[in-house]
This record gives structure tokens, C-alpha cells and sequence, in this order.
């Protein structure tokens, strides 16, 4: 499809494991951006990835989190040693170029469930 | 720290009347507001957007309108149909937050038939 898309859907997982969650941006978008939706919450951002600049991390909630983006396209957010606070929906958005003006278009989410 | 508020968790309205989604908020340096829409368990789907040099901004039949001095912006359907339901977003990007949403808490939106 031409959207952007997240993988896996879902993944429930036991507290103190480390997982990965993938983004695959609409081709073409130079940037790329994780948010996450918590119960009841609105969407926190997470970090941004512009081009080959360096990446905005400054919305990482610990240095459990990471991400990175390989070749300008694929983008993959690891958490280690999970806890229950880390459960929520991890969004990924692309825009062309990241400027203004430029809508972000969502993928449809991970749902993160840590036992 | 809540830069955009979002204060109505819930609207209901009936079918084909005014929905009138409404959002405030603090930091003087957001240039740009956008709303978006979404579904459960699909990503939020952007909906309108307004530059902050504009008051007002529409497209069929959803209109934006933005009062810089209030920090208040809000977001009319008309005329409102059920498939309008879903919980509505509010966001702004500005100089200091680079390229970042900074999003509201979202409102429900129930259009009955």
C-alpha cells in the first residue's frame, strides 16, 4: 500500500523484555517520526528523523528507548527491559521533508502490552 | 506541562446539525494548528490545517478557525453525519518545537442519526 506502515499490529510481551517495533514511511518522505498514545492520553512525541541530519531524541521518555532508521527509509524503535508504564500505542508518521505546511501521515499504530 | 488543551473529552450531536470541536493553547510561538481524525485502531488521518497568519481556513464541509489573541482555535462540521464519529485531534507545530506535533488530549465525537 502507499500508506505508512507499522509492524507487528500488536505484541504483548512480559515485563523486563526488550522489543522492537518497525516503521515503513510512505515512499519518498524524508521524515520520519515516532510518537506514543498512552490510555486516555494524546499523542507524545518521541523522536524525529529528518534526512541525514542528526535525530531529535529529545522526547525519549528514557534510555531504555532507542531508535534508528536505516538507508533514509526503514525506522525501528527498540525499548529494553520493558515495563508496564511502556504499554501504549507507538505511532509512526512521515511528511515530505518535514517542513511546515506539510501534513504528518500516521500508520495505523502498535499496540504494546507489557504483562 | 499541557501546551494545547483539548477541555471537552466528548461531544454528541445529532445528524446533520453544527459539531463545534474546540481547542486552546498556551505557547505563543505555535505557527500552525492542524486537526486530525481518527478512528480505533487505525492512526489519526489528518483532517484540515490553518497557518497562524489566517483565521480561518475550510474545505467542504469542515472549517478551521484560529484567534491568535485568545490562543483558541476550533474546528466546525456542518452538517454533521455519523460517520463524522470519532475522536478529533488537535495540533500545533511551532519554531521551538522544530518539526514535532505537540497534540491535545483529543475529544469524542458521537454524530447520532
Amino acid at each position: 500500500g502507499a500508506g505508512v506502515s507499522q509492524s507487528p499490529s500488536n505484541k504483548v510481551t512480559e515485563k523486563g523484555k526488550d522489543v522492537e517495533l518497525r516503521c515503513d514511511p510512505i515512499s519518498g518522505h524524508t521524515a520520519l517520526y515516532w510518537y506514543r498514545q498512552s490510555l486516555g492520553q494524546g499523542l507524545e512525541f518521541l523522536i524525529y528523523f529528518q534526512g541525514n541530519s542528526a535525530p531529535d531524541k529529545s522526547g525519549l521518555p528514557s534510555d531504555r528507548f532507542s531508535a534508528e532508521r536505516t538507508g533514509g527509509s526503514v525506522s525501528t524503535l527498540t525499548i529494553q527491559r520493558t515495563q508496564q508504564e511502556d504499554s501504549a500505542v507507538y505511532l509512526c508518521a512521515s511528511s515530505l521533508q518535514g517542513a511546515f505546511g506539510q501534513p504528518q501521515h500516521f500508520g495505523d499504530g502498535t499496540r504494546l502490552s507489557i504483562l | 506541562d499541557q501546551q494545547v488543551k483539548q477541555n471537552s473529552p466528548s461531544l454528541s450531536v445529532q445528524e446533520g446539525r453544527i459539531s463545534i470541536l474546540n481547542c486552546d493553547y498556551t505557547n505563543s510561538m505555535f505557527d500552525y494548528f492542524l486537526w486530525y481524525k481518527k478512528y480505533p485502531a487505525e492512526g489519526p488521518t489528518f483532517l484540515i490545517s490553518i497557518s497562524s497568519i489566517k483565521d480561518k481556513n475550510e474545505d467542504g464541509r469542515f472549517t478551521v478557525f484560529l484567534n491568535k489573541s485568545a490562543k483558541h482555535l476550533s474546528l466546525h462540521i456542518v452538517p454533521s453525519q455519523p460517520g463524522d464519529s470519532a475522536v478529533y485531534f488537535c495540533a500545533a507545530i511551532g519554531e521551538t518545537s522544530g518539526s514535532r506535533l505537540t497534540f491535545g488530549e483529543g475529544t469524542q465525537l458521537t454524530v447520532n442519526p
